[in-house]
C-alpha cells in the first residue's frame, strides 16, 4: 500500500506554545488529507478535511482558529495546534487519499501531544 | 451527516473459534465500507473493504458482507489467531468511523 509519513511521532510541548505536525504522502500525490484526533480507547474522530490549494473544512465543534491546517502541495499537510493547552493532549492521526480517484485512504504513524 | 453505529464494543473468542463485528450506517449515499485494525499505539491498517456494488469481498480467513438494504455490513474472521487481537474500526466513505471493537482471542 501506499506510505504516508507522520512527525512528530511524539512531542511535549508547554501551555500556550504551539505545535506544528507533518503528514507527507511519500509515494502518491495525495488531493485530500484528513485530520482526526483519538482519545485513549476511543475512536478516530475527524477533525477536518483539507484539499491541496484550498481551505480545510472543519468539522462541527473544532476550532479553526485553534486547529490551523494547511495542505500547500499534494505531498504535504500540516496541522497546527494554536495556544495548546493541557486538554489538547491527545493522539493526532492524519490519513491521505490518493489523487486518481481511488476510495482508499492510508493513515500516518499518528502524533502522541502531551500539552504540560 | 454520517453516523457509524458499531457493535459489539469488545468481543473474546477462543482461538480457532470465528468473530463477527456488525456495523449500521446512516448516510443511503455511502458507497465504500473499509475496515481496520490498530494495534495499540500504532496506526489503523486497512484489511478489508467493500463497494457498495458487491455483496461480499473475501481474502483468507477474512470477509465483509453488506446489506445496502438493510444499511449493514459486517467483518468475518474465521479461524482466530491470538494475533488477531487489536481493535477493529468500521468506516463508511473513508471519514466516518465507527466506535471500534476490541477483538481478544484467547490462546
Amino acid at each position: 500500500g501506499a506510505v504516508v509519513s507522520q512527525h512528530p511521532s511524539r512531542v511535549i510541548c508547554k501551555s500556550g506554545t504551539s505545535v506544528k505536525i507533518e503528514c507527507r504522502s511519500l509515494d502518491f500525490q495525495a488531493t485530500t488529507m484528513f485530520w482526526y484526533r483519538q482519545f485513549p480507547k476511543q475512536s478516530l474522530m475527524l477533525m477536518a478535511t483539507s484539499n491541496e490549494g484550498s481551505k480545510a473544512t472543519y468539522e462541527q465543534g473544532v476550532e479553526k482558529d485553534k486547529f490551523l491546517i494547511n495542505h500547500a502541495s499534494l505531498t504535504l499537510s500540516t496541522l497546527t495546534v494554536t495556544s495548546a493547552h493541557p486538554e489538547d493532549s491527545s493522539f493526532y492521526i492524519c490519513s491521505a487519499r490518493e489523487v486518481l480517484g481511488r476510495t482508499e485512504a492510508f493513515f500516518g504513524q499518528g502524533t502522541r501531544l502531551t500539552v504540560v | 451527516g454520517e453516523n457509524v453505529e458499531q457493535h459489539p464494543s469488545t468481543l473474546s473468542v477462543q482461538e480457532g473459534d470465528s468473530a463477527v463485528i456488525k456495523c449500521t450506517y446512516s448516510d443511503s449515499a455511502s458507497n465504500y465500507f473499509p475496515w481496520y485494525k490498530q494495534e495499540l499505539g500504532k496506526r489503523p491498517q486497512l484489511i478489508i473493504d467493500i463497494r457498495s456494488n458487491v455483496g461480499e469481498k473475501k481474502d483468507q480467513r477474512i470477509a465483509v458482507t453488506l446489506n445496502k438494504t438493510a444499511k449493514h455490513f459486517s467483518l468475518h474472521i474465521t479461524e482466530t489467531q491470538p494475533e488477531d487481537s487489536a481493535v477493529y474500526f468500521c468506516a463508511a466513505s473513508i471519514m466516518r468511523f465507527g466506535a471500534g471493537t476490541r477483538l481478544t482471542v484467547k490462546p
